[in-house]
């Protein structure tokens, strides 16, 4: 089985800073890694995946992430963070062969002060 | 442009009175989803359809129950809503392919009385 695991419930930055959201995953078989970003009161937005071509991905919004397998990581990075990143980040993992099973970190809020 | 459309927004209603939320799609794609999301929580994935073969999460409660009638409609039925169901419940697609990202409508948003 699968499993996602998303270092701090929130994650707090100034305008301008460095954003970046931890995500490991545990899998027995190589996995499709998924990013998603869930406003208030909205569904989830794919930000970015995955899916064993290259290991550094870019997605929407400048966000990227970078698979590593020796530490089965893949954090989600942005190099300056706006007010409107304000949001919630689910980082999730999708290993079933023949359609989409997501099993889905806790997320992690992300603050962004003035 | 090509959506996941969920109907209505929010929804009202009462202790035991049954509710349906509805979900279209002009993706044309052959997996859909329903997800329960409570406060501050990750989404709960209640069931989903390859194409029309139906499959129930070991843990979804026998109240709520689901049908296709066809590729772009998906409708959720909650038998006797408890207070335990007020949430927000979102609707998904996918093309086959567990490398393919789901797509997410915007949810509706139950509240029980």
């Amino acid at each position: 089985a699968q499993s996602v695991t998303q270092l701090g419930s929130h994650v707090s930055v100034s305008e301008g800073a460095l954003v970046l959201l931890r995500c490991n995953y545990s899998s027995s078989v190589p996995p499709y890694l998924f990013w998603y970003v869930q406003y208030p009161n909205q569904g989830l937005q794919l930000l970015l995946k995955y899916t064993s071509a290259a290991t550094l991905v870019k997605g929407i919004n400048g966000f990227e992430a970078e698979f590593k397998k020796s530490e089965t990581s893949f954090h989600l990075t942005k190099p300056s963070a706006h007010m409107s990143d304000a949001a919630e980040y689910f980082c999730a993992v999708s290993v079933s062969s023949g359609y989409s099973t997501l099993t889905f970190g806790k997320g992690t809020m992300l603050l962004v002060s003035p | 442009d090509a959506m996941v459309i969920q109907n209505p927004r929010y929804q009202v209603t009462q202790f035991g009175k049954p509710v349906t939320l509805s979900c279209s799609q002009t993706l044309n794609h052959n997996v859909m989803y329903w997800y329960q999301q409570k406060s501050s929580q990750a989404p709960k994935l209640l069931f989903h359809y390859y194409d029309k073969d139906f499959n129930n999460e070991a843990d979804t409660p026998d109240n709520f129950q689901s049908r296709r009638p066809n590729t772009s409609f998906c409708f959720l039925d909650i038998r006797s809503p408890g207070l335990g169901d007020a949430a927000m419940y979102l609707c998904a697609t996918s093309r086959q392919g567990a490398n393919q990202p789901q797509h997410f409508g915007d949810g509706t948003r139950l509240s029980i009385l």
